[in-house]
């Protein structure tokens, strides 16, 4: 069974620091895996989805990278600002499905201003 | 519709009512999912369904779970005789691509489900 952890699960940073987000999962024999971000009260948004072929994705501010053989990817923020508090999770389809989708706890992100 | 849409959004039920949850995925999106996400936690896959077709409802946490797309579009998730650890968030979500596989996933803002 695929099991996913996110550290940490809370920070607080203030405005303007770089920042490192932490996923990992125990079976690497994924072929993507994906980051949202959610707000309090809302759905979730996707940020960045990377294939298993690939070995990161950028966007804007983010950046997120992908290393399946040690099982783990990491969400990179740079420059954060207060409007990037938000729960972030990642998610890997689960294993033998390639339906459903097995999330981390998410990491609970405060940017000071 | 522009996004993911979730009806109602807040739901207070006594303990023993059924409820109906709605969802209205983004139109010609082929997968429609269904997760439970209890506070503090990642949602959890309840059932998945391809066009009209109910391929995996390993998720569903019991037999007073019930879940149906009969037209291929708009899904509605019952729970039958809600018992209060059924509280929790159910969001839907929806995929272009068949088993959410290759595409992005694009939620919906969830229904709080309360039961007292």
């Amino acid at each position: 069974k695929q099991e996913v952890t996110q550290i940490p699960a809370a920070l607080s940073v203030p405005e303007g620091e770089n920042l490192v987000l932490n996923c990992s999962f125990t079976d690497s024999a994924i072929y993507n895996l994906q980051w949202f971000r959610q707000d309090p009260g809302k759905g979730l948004t996707s940020l960045l989805l990377i294939q298993s072929s690939q070995r990161e994705q950028t966007s804007g501010r983010l950046n997120a990278s992908l290393d399946k053989s040690s099982g783990r990817s990491t969400l990179y923020i740079a420059a954060s600002q207060p409007g990037d508090s938000a729960t972030y999770l990642c998610a890997v389809p689960y294993s033998g499905s390639a339906r459903q989708l097995t999330f981390g706890s998410g990491t609970q992100l405060t940017v000071l201003p | 519709g522009a996004g993911v849409s979730q009806s109602p959004r807040y739901k207070v039920a006594k303990r023993g009512q059924d409820v109906a949850l709605r969802c209205d995925p983004i139109s010609g999106h082929v997968s429609l999912f269904w997760y439970q996400q209890a506070l503090g936690q990642g949602p959890e896959f309840l059932t998945y369904f391809q066009n009209e077709a109910q391929l995996d409802k390993s998720g569903l946490p019991s037999d007073r779970f019930f879940a149906e797309r009969p037209e291929g579009s708009v899904s509605t998730l019952k729970i039958q005789r809600t018992q209060q650890e059924d509280s929790a968030v159910y969001l839907c979500a929806s995929s272009f691509s068949p088993g959410g596989r290759e595409g992005e996933l694009f939620f919906g803002e969830g229904s709080r489900l309360t039961v007292l």
